[in-house]
């Protein structure tokens, strides 16, 4: 069966420090992969998806970069972060070779920047 | 992707069933209905999809009137269990990947 996993599961870091979010899936390959943020009390925002290695799209320009180095790795960066930065992060992914029935997510990333 | 629109929060009690409807006028022809489920601090989780008519699983039913512009998310007798928020995300089934819209959702509280 195919699992999603995410680390940490809460961060805390001060303004203009780096941030690394890792997501790795097991038990598929060559998934579509997902990262959204969802502020406290809100709906969740997509920032980035992957249709394969290397291929990052990004919906919402921010500080945030995304990157896919291998087929079932996605990791989410900044080099400096902002105060709203903080937020709920969540990685997810869907079949990349079927018709998309629905998108399955991982547990997520509380990021708290102070 | 068509926009959705569904009430900001509801309130019901246990043994109770909860219908949460959800409007997406600007459907497209090739969308799907789906609602996700997504309790405190964890990702969302899929609950059903459905394109046409009604649709019935183990957990909800979907109905989905013939203009397909709304959509019905039912609940059989609720339980404390159930408070969460749920989305309804309209969008296309499809190879090239699956990117969804998750407004704000609907708030369930489950009273006992």
């Amino acid at each position: 069966s195919q699992t999603i996993h995410q680390w940490p599961a809460t961060l805390v870091q001060p303004v203009g420090s780096p941030l690394s979010l890792e997501c790795t899936v097991e038990g598929t390959s060559n998934p579509n992969l997902y990262w959204y943020r969802q502020a406290a009390g809100r709906g969740l925002q997509l920032l980035f998806y992957s249709v394969g290695i290397g291929q990052i799209s990004s919906e919402v320009p921010q500080n945030l970069s995304a990157s896919r180095p291998q087929d079932r790795q996605f990791i989410l960066s900044s080099k400096k972060l902002l105060l709203s930065d903080s937020g709920f992060y969540l990685c997810a992914w869907s079949s990349g070779r079927l018709p998309n029935t629905e998108a399955f997510f991982g547990q997520g990333t509380r990021l708290t920047v102070v | 992707l068509a926009k959705t629109t569904q009430p900001i929060s509801m309130d019901s009690y246990e043994g109770q069933e909860v219908n949460i409807t959800c409007s997406h006028n600007n459907i497209a022809t090739n969308d799907y209905i789906t609602w996700y489920q997504q309790f405190p601090s964890q990702g969302p989780r899929f609950i059903i999809q459905g394109y046409k008519t009604k649709v019935t699983n183990e957990v909800a039913s979907l109905f989905i009137p013939a203009d397909r512009k709304s959509s019905t998310l039912s609940l059989p007798r609720v339980s404390l269990s159930d408070t969460a928020v749920y989305y309804c995300l309209v969008g296309r089934r499809n190879t090239g990947g699956f990117k969804t819209i998750f407004g704000a959702g609907t708030r369930l509280f489950v009273k006992a």
